[in-house]
């Protein structure tokens, strides 16, 4: 069974750049078929999705926050990040990272536990 | 991006009942609807994928219907981890978007 584990701090300034890490266990980056995902939830809402890295480095995310993001992976390291920038308090949230499966089309069968990102001074 | 509008936003039920939540897309999604569980405090789990299979390991009770843009979850006799939040998730387009959430509380 796959595992997913977020890293990083847990306070960022407003201005500057969040950077989150998911190692994963038990699995490859690098295998075919995954999405490497990265999902927020800000307190007491739903859930957005960011965006995903495959595992032959191709990206995409969503729309809304296209400009601010980047996703990379280390398949050295079996690992995949965040860099978020130029964040301001509507970026307060629990970060998740996901492996979406490609069947049907893609849905996340395993999550990271999630980790709490504050923006503010 | 396609958007997802899921109700009731929350809803009482008892153990034992039946509960149905609804979600909805803004255009055509064919099957490619999938739903989550939310524990307070915890990551989402997975449960159905492609409108209506059972993800392995998911009980019996829960189910998934729909196609085009109405979708259900009907899960029976509501057991106590089911008091929870519910999501659903459309893969039709590779901008990926979820349902607001269906928050299932104690009557």
């Amino acid at each position: 069974q796959v595992q997913l584990q977020e890293s990083g701090p847990g306070l960022v300034k407003p201005s500057e750049t969040l950077s989150l890490t998911c190692t994963v266990s038990s699995g490859s980056v690098s295998s075919s078929n995954y999405y490497w995902s990265w999902i927020r939830q800000p307190p007491g809402q739903g859930l957005e999705w960011i965006g995903y890295i495959y595992y032959s480095g191709s990206t995409n995310s969503s729309p809304s926050l296209k400009s601010r993001v980047t996703i990379s992976i280390d398949t050295s390291r079996n690992k995949f990040s965040l860099n978020l920038r130029s964040v301001t308090a509507a970026d307060t949230a629990v970060y998740y990272c996901a492996r979406g499966v490609a069947v049907a089309g893609v849905h996340f069968d395993s999550w990271g536990q999630g980790t709490l990102v504050t923006v503010s001074s | 991006d396609i958007q997802m509008t899921q109700s009731p936003s929350s809803l009482s039920a008892s153990i034992g009942d039946r509960v149905t939540i609804t979600c909805r897309s803004s255009q055509s999604i064919d099957t490619y609807l999938n739903w989550y569980r939310q524990k307070p405090g915890k990551a989402p789990e997975f449960l159905i994928y492609a409108a209506s299979t059972l993800q392995s390991g998911v009980p019996s009770r829960f189910s998934g219907s729909g196609s085009g843009t109405d979708f259900t979850l009907t899960i029976t006799s509501l057991q106590p981890e089911d008091f929870a939040t519910y999501f659903c998730q459309q893969s039709y387009t590779t901008l990926w978007t979820f349902g607001q959430g269906t928050k299932v509380e104690v009557k």
